[in-house]
């Protein structure tokens, strides 16, 4: 049972360039979402999907793009890589009337 | 809004001590609570929730329990070892809107 799988796991980016970091899940969950852990800060919601075709912004949104085309990927999109996007980040997904979320590994982005 | 306060770490224990993570929560209505642990490198996995009022949670010797007279889910182990040195997230279900709201996580680290 793979979960929720997550790639790449370490990324190096010059700042302007795009990317998209992939997120899947097998578990059949309707709400997905990716994070932004820095250090101190916690986990920061930057977008949010109660289903597919449904997307909806979080805390920190402004520079990511996401999609739902499919119940299992919820890509997310580094439109113009900037320094400040240097992060850790995380997909996450769980049913959405219950509540244990079940995380991916992370990528770790660094833009220089 | 709803928010969670944990406190701030590191915490530095001696192997067979024993563990209080203090976390307190703000909230409108009756929320779920959970505590989710990360270990290095990996992502976040839920260590034990509890779902209402005076409801005890547990799992590996961890306990909290749901005190809404204080707002408290305060994390204790009676004898901690080195393999419980990770990052510590207290958190909270916002079920008007299907989120989790997040601590800032805490530091353990546990000498031999």
């Amino acid at each position: 049972n793979a979960g929720v799988t997550q790639t790449p796991k370490f990324q190096v980016l010059k700042t302007g360039q795009s990317m998209t970091l992939q997120c899947a899940q097998d578990m059949n969950h309707e709400y997905m979402s990716w994070y932004r852990q820095d250090p101190g800060m916690g986990l920061r919601l930057i977008h949010y999907s109660v289903g597919a075709g449904i997307t909806d912004q979080g805390e920190v949104p402004n520079g990511y793009n996401v999609s739902r085309s499919t119940t299992e990927d919820f890509p997310l999109r580094l439109l113009s890589a900037a320094p400040s996007q240097t992060s850790v980040y995380f997909c996450a997904s769980r049913p959405l009337v219950a509540d244990e979320a079940f995380f991916g590994q992370g990528t770790r982005l660094t833009v220089v | 809004g709803d928010s969670v306060t944990q406190m701030e770490g590191p915490v530095t224990l001696s192997e067979e001590a024993f563990l209080t993570i203090n976390c307190t929560y703000t909230a409108t209505g009756y929320p779920s609570l959970f505590w989710y642990v990360q270990y290095p490198g990996e992502g976040l996995q839920l260590l034990l929730k509890a779902t209402k009022a005076d409801d005890k949670g547990s799992n590996k010797g961890f306990e909290a329990t749901y005190r809404k007279e204080t707002t408290s889910f305060h994390l204790e182990k009676g004898s901690v070892q080195v393999s419980d040195s990770a990052v510590y997230f207290c958190a909270l279900s916002d079920i008007s809107n299907y989120q989790l709201i997040w601590g800032a996580g805490t530091k353990l680290i546990i000498k031999p």
